[in-house]
């Protein structure tokens, strides 16, 4: 049992690049969802999905997109890279929605943009 | 728009002390409270979980409080050991999670 994994560990990108972060579970969990921890700041929802095919905004959504195609996977798409991405990625599941539920935490990728 | 802080912002003890982490929010319309640790570089384990109809949660050395109506939780850390040393976050959950900034433990041998 992997738990959550997240590829790649560290990237660095060039403004501009686009890159997919992966995310996997093997928990058979519905929900999951993708955070950025900043320095000094919380972490903060960027994208979530309650089940396969079905994904939503969280509070900062803007330059990222998602889908889920599969329980397992969700990964998380940067468009066109700002620096203002550079951030540490997280992706999280649990078996309920939201956060009724124990989370679940990958060990996250750390991302920085020249 | 739910607002979450801890306090202090880092702590430095020294071992075996009993210590106390504060996480206060701003509105007390919360399913659960939850507490993490995070350790350098890696992700975030779950530790305790109150729902709001509960007032404390126990595991091992930690127990977690909540006070719903004066929007204030905290984590209690007995005995404390090197180990303990890491970054510690809560966590409201109302219509979604929102974190503190998180407080960062240091516990000295």
């Amino acid at each position: 049992n992997a738990g959550v994994t997240q590829t790649p560990k560290f990237q660095v990108l060039k403004t501009g690049q686009s890159m997919t972060l992966q995310c996997a579970q093997d928990m058979n969990h519905e929900y999951m969802s993708w955070y950025r921890q900043d320095p000094g700041m919380g972490l903060r929802l960027i994208h979530y999905s309650v089940g396969a095919g079905i994904t939503d905004q969280g509070e900062v959504p803007n330059g990222y997109n998602v889908s889920r195609s599969t329980t397992e996977d969700f990964p998380l798409r940067l468009l066109s890279a700002a620096p203002s991405q550079t951030s540490v990625y997280f992706c999280a599941s649990s078996y309920i929605a939201g956060g009724g539920d124990t989370q679940y935490f990958g060990p996250g990728t750390r991302l920085t943009v020249l | 728009k739910q607002e979450v802080t801890q306090i202090p912002a880092a702590l430095s003890v020294p071992e075996g002390e009993n210590l106390v982490l504060n996480c206060s929010f701003t509105d007390s319309a919360i399913y659960n409270l939850q507490w993490f640790r995070q350790d350098p570089g890696k992700g975030l384990t779950s530790l305790l979980l109150i729902q709001s109809s509960q007032r404390e949660q126990t595991s091992g050395r930690l127990n977690a409080s909540l006070d719903k109506s004066s929007g204030r939780s905290t984590l209690y850390i007995a005995a404390s050991q090197p180990g303990d040393s890491a970054t510690y976050l809560c966590a409201t959950y109302g219509n979604k999670l929102v974190f503190g900034a998180g407080t960062i433990l240091r516990v000295k041998s």
